[in-house]
């Protein structure tokens, strides 16, 4: 059973296009975080949210934690081609080991 | 700082060998993951360590096992290598707080593995 739904799980769409994606559990998270991973390295942290409701914005990427913080989401304005990579998104119980979604692929086309 | 580093990058192996992956974590970070990385089952957790004993595992059968030092390094041991172990398996360390919480885990560039 996977505690972390992602979707989608592929987007491919063209520059200068918005898109969201979703992170989606039945469980409370203490934390949740957000990777984005490329071919070959391994996942790199871009932001981690705390508090339900909270809104942080990282250039043209917003992430916002659900108020129940059960869910999250990643919108991205004006997609640009160095945007493709695997987001990942990992939520966090306290001392328990980090729970991860299976990913989204994304591909932003010139 | 120095982020989280992998040895080797790359190894290619046969059947039945075994193998064993090193981890240097962030200075200061007291805890080390491991996660095993391939297309079809996405990231899946192998085990953690905190102050050299294990605090968390996986499911995984019991060829995976792990250690780590006192300098906080670790490494991981796959015994009698299957074709379905090809995998990258990434290292991830974190620092832990009071109350043993484990804060923003960082990922190192992984050990990207073929089993022949």
């Amino acid at each position: 059973t996977q505690l972390l739904e992602q979707s989608p799980q592929f987007l491919s769409i063209q520059e200068g296009e918005n898109l969201t994606v979703y992170c989606n559990s039945s469980s409370v998270f203490s934390s949740l975080q957000w990777y984005r991973q490329e071919p070959g390295e391994g996942p790199v942290l871009l932001v981690t949210v705390v508090t339900g409701g909270e809104v942080k914005k990282l250039k043209r990427l917003t992430f916002q934690f659900g108020d129940a913080r059960k869910d999250s989401s990643l919108h991205i304005t004006a997609a640009q081609p160095g945007d493709t990579g695997l987001y990942l998104c990992a939520g966090a119980k306290g001392a328990q080991k980090l729970v991860f979604g299976q990913g989204t692929r994304l591909t932003i086309n010139p | 700082k120095a982020g989280v580093t992998q040895t080797p990058r790359y190894l290619i192996k046969t059947r039945g060998q075994q193998v064993t992956l090193s981890c240097s974590p962030i200075s200061g970070h007291r805890s080390v993951s491991w996660y095993q990385q391939t297309p079809g089952q996405g990231l899946q957790f192998l085990f953690e360590y905190f102050s050299e004993t294990q605090r968390n595992k996986g499911n995984f059968p019991g060829r995976f096992s792990g250690r780590q030092f006192s300098n906080s390094r670790s490494e991981m041991n796959v015994s009698t290598l299957e074709l379905g172990d090809s995998a990258l398996y990434l290292c991830a360390s974190s620092l832990v707080v009071a109350g043993g919480i484990q804060e923003t885990q960082y990922f190192g560039p992984g050990t990207r593995l073929l089993v022949l």
